[in-house]
Protein backbone atom coordinates (compact mmCIF):
# COMPACT_ATOMS: atom_id res chain seq x y z
CA UNK A 1 0.00 0.00 0.00
CA UNK A 2 1.49 3.52 -1.03
CA UNK A 3 -0.68 5.63 0.75
CA UNK A 4 0.30 7.93 3.55
CA UNK A 5 1.23 6.47 6.46
CA UNK A 6 1.46 7.89 10.49
CA UNK A 7 3.22 5.88 13.48
CA UNK A 8 2.12 5.50 16.08
CA UNK A 9 -1.89 4.92 15.58
CA UNK A 10 -1.83 5.39 18.73
CA UNK A 11 -0.41 7.34 22.03
CA UNK A 12 -1.03 7.12 25.29
CA UNK A 13 1.07 9.95 27.48
CA UNK A 14 1.27 11.28 31.00
CA UNK A 15 0.46 15.20 31.01
CA UNK A 16 3.77 17.13 30.59
CA UNK A 17 5.63 14.83 28.33
CA UNK A 18 6.86 15.11 25.08
CA UNK A 19 5.14 13.17 21.86
CA UNK A 20 6.66 12.90 18.39
CA UNK A 21 4.50 11.60 16.01
CA UNK A 22 5.44 10.86 12.31
CA UNK A 23 3.87 11.01 8.91
CA UNK A 24 4.91 9.31 5.36
CA UNK A 25 3.54 10.88 2.76
CA UNK A 26 2.98 9.44 -0.73
CA UNK A 27 5.97 9.23 -2.73
CA UNK A 28 6.38 12.10 -4.65
CA UNK A 29 4.06 14.51 -3.17
CA UNK A 30 5.74 17.67 -2.51
CA UNK A 31 3.01 18.90 0.02
CA UNK A 32 2.51 17.79 3.45
CA UNK A 33 -0.45 18.83 5.67
CA UNK A 34 -0.93 18.36 9.28
CA UNK A 35 -4.50 18.85 11.18
CA UNK A 36 -5.85 18.17 14.34
CA UNK A 37 -9.08 16.25 15.17
CA UNK A 38 -11.16 16.34 18.25
CA UNK A 39 -13.67 14.30 19.25
CA UNK A 40 -16.93 14.92 17.14
CA UNK A 41 -15.65 17.78 15.02
CA UNK A 42 -13.93 18.43 11.64
CA UNK A 43 -10.28 18.51 11.23
CA UNK A 44 -8.67 22.37 11.99
CA UNK A 45 -5.73 22.81 9.99
CA UNK A 46 -2.25 23.34 12.02
CA UNK A 47 0.39 23.59 9.25
CA UNK A 48 1.61 23.10 5.62
CA UNK A 49 5.17 22.27 4.30
CA UNK A 50 5.90 22.61 -0.13
CA UNK A 51 9.00 20.14 0.04
CA UNK A 52 10.91 20.81 3.12
CA UNK A 53 9.85 24.92 3.55
CA UNK A 54 7.58 25.33 6.40
CA UNK A 55 4.76 27.89 4.53
CA UNK A 56 1.83 27.78 6.67
CA UNK A 57 1.27 27.71 10.37
CA UNK A 58 -1.99 28.18 12.27
CA UNK A 59 -2.10 29.97 15.33
CA UNK A 60 -3.32 26.55 16.97
CA UNK A 61 0.24 25.65 16.31
CA UNK A 62 1.12 27.06 20.07
CA UNK A 63 4.97 27.28 20.85
CA UNK A 64 4.69 23.86 22.43
CA UNK A 65 4.09 22.54 19.39
CA UNK A 66 6.67 22.00 16.27
CA UNK A 67 6.93 20.20 12.87
CA UNK A 68 9.55 19.49 10.59
CA UNK A 69 10.04 18.13 7.07
CA UNK A 70 14.12 18.20 7.16
CA UNK A 71 14.53 16.15 3.28
CA UNK A 72 11.00 17.31 2.12
CA UNK A 73 9.78 13.27 2.84
CA UNK A 74 8.60 12.08 5.98
CA UNK A 75 7.53 14.60 8.36
CA UNK A 76 7.77 14.90 12.52
CA UNK A 77 4.96 16.73 14.60
CA UNK A 78 6.71 16.74 18.27
CA UNK A 79 4.54 18.40 21.24
CA UNK A 80 6.03 19.41 24.15
CA UNK A 81 4.75 19.59 27.78
CA UNK A 82 1.42 17.81 26.54
CA UNK A 83 -1.23 19.17 28.07
CA UNK A 84 -5.15 17.39 28.14
CA UNK A 85 -6.45 19.53 25.75
CA UNK A 86 -3.71 18.09 23.60
CA UNK A 87 -5.57 15.08 23.66
CA UNK A 88 -7.21 14.26 19.65
CA UNK A 89 -6.54 12.85 16.59
CA UNK A 90 -3.58 14.07 14.60
CA UNK A 91 -4.14 13.61 10.80
CA UNK A 92 -1.17 13.47 8.19
CA UNK A 93 -2.30 14.48 4.75
CA UNK A 94 -0.05 14.92 1.14
CA UNK A 95 -0.65 16.18 -2.38
CA UNK A 96 0.75 16.20 -5.37
CA UNK A 97 2.79 19.14 -7.46
CA UNK A 98 -0.73 19.16 -9.08
CA UNK A 99 -1.74 22.76 -8.64
CA UNK A 100 -5.58 22.69 -10.11
CA UNK A 101 -7.04 20.39 -7.56
CA UNK A 102 -4.18 20.23 -4.79
CA UNK A 103 -6.54 17.01 -3.81
CA UNK A 104 -4.71 15.73 -0.38
CA UNK A 105 -4.78 12.54 0.81
CA UNK A 106 -5.02 11.48 4.23
CA UNK A 107 -3.26 9.42 6.43
CA UNK A 108 -5.37 7.03 9.63
CA UNK A 109 -4.30 9.36 12.47
CA UNK A 110 -2.63 8.91 15.17
CA UNK A 111 -4.58 9.18 18.22
CA UNK A 112 -3.10 11.22 21.78
CA UNK A 113 -4.81 10.96 24.95
CA UNK A 114 -2.91 12.73 27.59
CA UNK A 115 -3.69 11.04 31.53
CA UNK B 1 -11.77 34.40 7.22
CA UNK B 2 -13.79 31.33 5.72
CA UNK B 3 -16.27 29.37 7.76
CA UNK B 4 -18.22 26.27 7.00
CA UNK B 5 -21.26 25.11 8.40
CA UNK B 6 -22.96 21.82 8.52
CA UNK B 7 -26.44 21.80 10.49
CA UNK B 8 -27.26 18.39 10.44
CA UNK B 9 -25.13 16.33 13.34
CA UNK B 10 -26.80 13.24 12.26
CA UNK B 11 -28.91 11.76 8.89
CA UNK B 12 -30.55 8.03 8.78
CA UNK B 13 -31.34 6.60 5.50
CA UNK B 14 -32.51 3.60 4.50
CA UNK B 15 -30.75 0.94 2.48
CA UNK B 16 -31.65 2.17 -1.19
CA UNK B 17 -32.60 5.48 -0.57
CA UNK B 18 -31.70 8.63 -0.96
CA UNK B 19 -30.32 11.19 1.25
CA UNK B 20 -28.94 14.97 1.15
CA UNK B 21 -26.61 16.50 3.50
CA UNK B 22 -26.25 20.35 3.59
CA UNK B 23 -23.12 22.52 3.67
CA UNK B 24 -22.96 26.37 4.05
CA UNK B 25 -19.87 28.47 3.95
CA UNK B 26 -18.71 31.64 4.16
CA UNK B 27 -16.32 33.51 1.93
CA UNK B 28 -15.50 36.42 0.22
CA UNK B 29 -13.39 34.88 -2.14
CA UNK B 30 -14.80 34.78 -5.94
CA UNK B 31 -12.80 31.31 -6.79
CA UNK B 32 -12.41 28.56 -4.69
CA UNK B 33 -13.24 25.12 -4.24
CA UNK B 34 -15.58 22.72 -2.32
CA UNK B 35 -15.47 19.18 -1.12
CA UNK B 36 -17.03 16.13 0.48
CA UNK B 37 -14.96 13.97 2.64
CA UNK B 38 -16.20 10.78 4.01
CA UNK B 39 -14.63 9.52 7.61
CA UNK B 40 -15.78 5.97 7.92
CA UNK B 41 -15.11 4.43 11.17
CA UNK B 42 -11.53 4.18 12.61
CA UNK B 43 -10.46 4.17 8.43
CA UNK B 44 -8.81 7.82 6.58
CA UNK B 45 -10.69 10.20 5.48
CA UNK B 46 -11.14 9.85 1.71
CA UNK B 47 -12.60 12.51 -0.87
CA UNK B 48 -15.89 11.54 -2.07
CA UNK B 49 -16.25 14.69 -4.78
CA UNK B 50 -15.25 18.04 -5.35
CA UNK B 51 -16.22 21.02 -6.93
CA UNK B 52 -14.86 24.01 -8.56
CA UNK B 53 -16.44 27.66 -7.54
CA UNK B 54 -16.24 28.44 -11.32
CA UNK B 55 -18.50 25.46 -12.78
CA UNK B 56 -22.20 26.28 -12.98
CA UNK B 57 -22.59 22.81 -13.19
CA UNK B 58 -23.21 20.62 -10.56
CA UNK B 59 -20.04 17.60 -9.87
CA UNK B 60 -21.45 14.17 -9.99
CA UNK B 61 -19.29 10.54 -9.03
CA UNK B 62 -21.49 7.85 -9.62
CA UNK B 63 -24.27 7.26 -6.76
CA UNK B 64 -23.14 10.62 -5.44
CA UNK B 65 -24.02 13.97 -6.85
CA UNK B 66 -23.80 17.88 -5.53
CA UNK B 67 -26.12 20.45 -5.41
CA UNK B 68 -23.59 23.90 -5.82
CA UNK B 69 -25.90 27.14 -5.16
CA UNK B 70 -22.87 30.01 -5.45
CA UNK B 71 -25.00 33.03 -4.59
CA UNK B 72 -26.57 31.03 -2.02
CA UNK B 73 -22.78 29.54 -1.02
CA UNK B 74 -24.38 26.18 0.04
CA UNK B 75 -23.31 23.05 -1.38
CA UNK B 76 -25.09 20.08 -0.47
CA UNK B 77 -24.58 16.46 -0.95
CA UNK B 78 -26.49 14.15 -2.40
CA UNK B 79 -26.49 10.01 -2.19
CA UNK B 80 -28.67 8.10 -4.14
CA UNK B 81 -29.35 4.43 -4.01
CA UNK B 82 -27.39 4.34 -0.22
CA UNK B 83 -25.18 1.11 1.03
CA UNK B 84 -24.34 0.00 4.20
CA UNK B 85 -20.98 0.99 3.19
CA UNK B 86 -22.02 4.57 2.67
CA UNK B 87 -22.39 4.84 6.68
CA UNK B 88 -19.89 7.17 7.66
CA UNK B 89 -18.81 10.56 9.00
CA UNK B 90 -19.08 13.39 6.17
CA UNK B 91 -17.18 16.30 5.94
CA UNK B 92 -17.70 19.71 3.98
CA UNK B 93 -14.37 21.30 3.37
CA UNK B 94 -13.39 24.43 1.47
CA UNK B 95 -10.49 25.34 0.20
CA UNK B 96 -9.48 28.69 -1.35
CA UNK B 97 -8.11 28.51 -5.05
CA UNK B 98 -4.66 30.00 -4.31
CA UNK B 99 -4.49 28.48 -1.30
CA UNK B 100 -3.65 25.18 0.78
CA UNK B 101 -5.15 24.45 4.06
CA UNK B 102 -8.64 22.04 3.60
CA UNK B 103 -11.02 24.46 6.08
CA UNK B 104 -13.57 21.96 7.31
CA UNK B 105 -17.60 21.33 9.08
CA UNK B 106 -18.24 19.75 11.54
CA UNK B 107 -19.23 16.32 10.03
CA UNK B 108 -22.34 14.59 9.82
CA UNK B 109 -22.91 11.26 10.71
CA UNK B 110 -24.95 8.73 8.02
CA UNK B 111 -26.35 6.07 9.34
CA UNK B 112 -27.89 3.32 6.90
CA UNK B 113 -30.65 0.87 8.12
CA UNK B 114 -30.66 -2.37 6.01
Amino acid sequence: DTGVSQNPRHKITKRGQNVTFRCDPISEHNRLYWYRQTLGQGPEFLTYFQNEAQLEKSRLLSDRFSAERPKGSFSTLEIQRTEQGDSAMYLCASSPPDRIYNEQFFGPGTRLTVL
Amino acid sequence: AQTVTQSQPEMSVQEAETVTLSCTYDTSESDYYLFWYKQPPSRQMILVIRQEAYKQQNATENRFSVNFQKAAKSFSLKISDSQLGDAAMYFCAYRKAAGNKLTFGGGTRVLVKP
